[in-house]
């Protein structure tokens, strides 16, 4: 159980471009989704935090504006890259839990999206 | 500042020996630490958690230790295989977010078994 599917694995873009990428739940209920960064050689950063029916709440240091979150229902979150730059090449990473996350519960994870934007 | 290290050098080891991984964690007080196995270009796999109260957690071959005073995690996998070849991910509780937990990695140490 806890499989997060995310899609598509990989997607090369231009400069300029929007680039929009899933997270499902795909045999739970996600209250909340988690999206992060992930560039060669580093640790996960976490760009922001995502609520069903609610407004994201971002990180310190990441524009809103560029990365839009939509968390419509209990099984689906997207993250929109708008007016892609090469410096937003980088490997995304979503994550999802079941409840209103407990202080020590895992994260499951997707298996991640390649951007590379040329 | 707050930092969380892993060793960023690869870890080289025979099959059979025991990988002992280390997680240092500098300004944070979390309740609980997580570890988690990241295949390339695959998202990060739920491996461990153990929390403040507890000094070792197992889990087949896996064990993990949690030492609050050195604010160190060590995670151990014994009788290694070629398959546990992979990077692992030390993580922690941050400051809570809007009642949500927020969940900072360390930058995860690449362990390679030869057969």
């Amino acid at each position: 159980g806890a499989v997060v599917s995310q899609h598509p694995s990989w997607v090369i873009c231009k400069s300029g471009t929007s680039v929009k990428i899933e997270c499902r739940s795909l045999d739970f209920q996600a209250t909340t989704m988690f999206w992060y960064r992930q560039f060669p050689k580093q640790s996960l950063m976490l760009m922001a935090t995502s609520n069903e029916g609610s407004k994201a709440t971002y990180e310190q240091g990441v524009e809103k504006d560029k990365f839009l979150i939509n968390h419509a229902s209990l099984t689906l979150s997207t993250l929109t890259v708008t007016s892609a730059h090469p410096e937003d090449s980088s490997f995304y990473i979503c994550s999802a839990t079941r409840i209103r996350q407990e202080n020590n519960s895992p994260l499951h994870f997707g298996n991640g999206t390649r951007l590379t934007v040329t | 500042s707050q930092k969380i290290e892993q060793n960023s050098e690869a870890l080289n080891i025979q099959e059979g020996k025991t990988a002992t991984l280390t997680c240092n964690y500098t300004n944070y007080s979390p309740a609980y630490l997580q570890w988690y196995r990241q295949d390339p270009g695959r998202g990060p796999v739920f491996l461990l958690l153990i929390r403040e109260n507890e000094k070792e957690k197992r889990k087949e071959r896996l064990k993990v230790t949690f030492d609050t005073t050195l604010k160190q995690s060590l995670f151990h996998i014994t009788a290694s295989q070629p398959a546990d070849s992979a990077t692992y991910l030390c993580a922690l509780d941050g400051q809570l977010n809007t009642g949500f937990q927020k969940l900072v990695f360390g930058t995860g140490t690449r362990l390679l078994v030869s057969p």
